[in-house]
C-alpha cells in the first residue's frame, strides 16, 4: 500500500523565520512529488511540482527537493510570513495521474 | 484561466435525496477528478476521467455516480447518501491525465447529510 507521512504534524514560528517541511513516501514507482497548499475551508493550491528525474523545484521563497532513494522531499519556505499560514499538503504521484496525500502540515506564523 | 469552478458551495440533503455536484474547468483539460475530503484529513482520490471515459474508479460505493457529460464538464450524482458521506468534495482537472501534470483544483463543494 502506498503511504505518505508528513512531519511534523504542525508547527508554528515567528515571522520571518526559515523553515521546513518533511514529507516521506514508500512507494519507489513514484512518478513525481507535488506540495499543495490549503486555506482552511478551501480548495487546494498547487505550489511546486518535482518529477522523479529531478531533484528539486524553486519558485519564489518556496524550493522542494526531492530524494527517491531514501524516500523523502522536503518543502523549505524561507523568510516566513503571517499570509503563509494554512495547512501544507504533499501528494505522490503514481500513474494515471493518481495522487496520494499526505495527513498535511498545518503552519501558523505568527506576526 | 487556471480556475475550476465548483457547485454548489454548501449542499444539505436527507439521506433519501438526490442531488448532482457539478464541477466545470475552461483551460481545455482532458482529465478530471473527484476527490473527497473529511474534516482534518487528506484529500482521498474517488473517480478519474481522461478523454471523457471513467479511468480509475476507487471502489467507490454505487450510491455515488459519477458522469463526464463533455470535456469541460464533470457531475457527481448523489443518491441514498448516509450521514458519514458529509465531507469537502474536491473536484480537479489536469492536462491529459498521465503523471507529471499538476493538477488543478477547485474550491471545493460543502455537503452535509442529515
Amino acid at each position: 500500500k502506498q503511504e505518505v507521512t508528513q512531519i511534523p504534524a504542525a508547527l508554528s514560528v515567528p515571522e520571518g523565520e526559515n523553515l521546513v517541511l518533511n514529507c516521506s513516501f514508500t512507494d519507489s514507482a513514484i512518478y513525481n512529488l507535488q506540495w499543495f497548499r490549503q486555506d482552511p475551508g478551501k480548495g487546494l493550491t498547487s505550489l511546486l511540482l518535482i518529477q522523479s528525474s529531478q531533484r528539486e523545484q524553486t519558485s519564489g521563497r518556496l524550493n522542494a527537493s526531492l530524494d527517491k532513494s531514501s524516500g523523502r522531499s522536503t518543502l523549505y519556505i524561507a523568510a516566513s510570513q503571517p499570509g503563509d499560514s494554512a495547512t501544507y499538503l504533499c501528494a505522490m504521484g503514481t500513474s494515471y495521474g493518481k495522487l496520494t496525500f499526505g495527513q498535511g502540515t498545518i503552519l501558523t506564523v505568527h506576526p | 484561466d487556471t480556475e475550476v469552478t465548483q457547485t454548489p458551495k454548501h449542499l444539505v440533503m436527507g439521506m433519501t435525496n438526490k442531488k448532482s455536484l457539478k464541477c466545470e474547468q475552461h483551460m481545455g483539460h482532458r482529465a478530471m477528478y473527484w476527490y473527497k475530503q473529511k474534516a482534518k484529513k487528506p484529500p482521498e482520490l474517488m473517480f478519474v476521467y481522461s478523454y471523457e471515459k471513467l479511468s480509475i474508479n476507487e471502489s467507490v460505493p454505487s450510491r455515488f455516480s459519477p458522469e463526464c457529460p463533455n470535456s469541460s464538464l464533470l457531475n457527481l450524482h448523489l443518491h441514498a447518501l448516509q450521514p458519514e458521506d458529509s465531507a469537502l468534495y474536491l473536484c480537479a482537472s489536469s492536462q491529459v491525465g498521465t503523471s507529471g501534470e499538476t493538477q488543478y483544483f477547485g474550491p471545493g463543494t460543502r455537503l452535509l447529510v442529515l
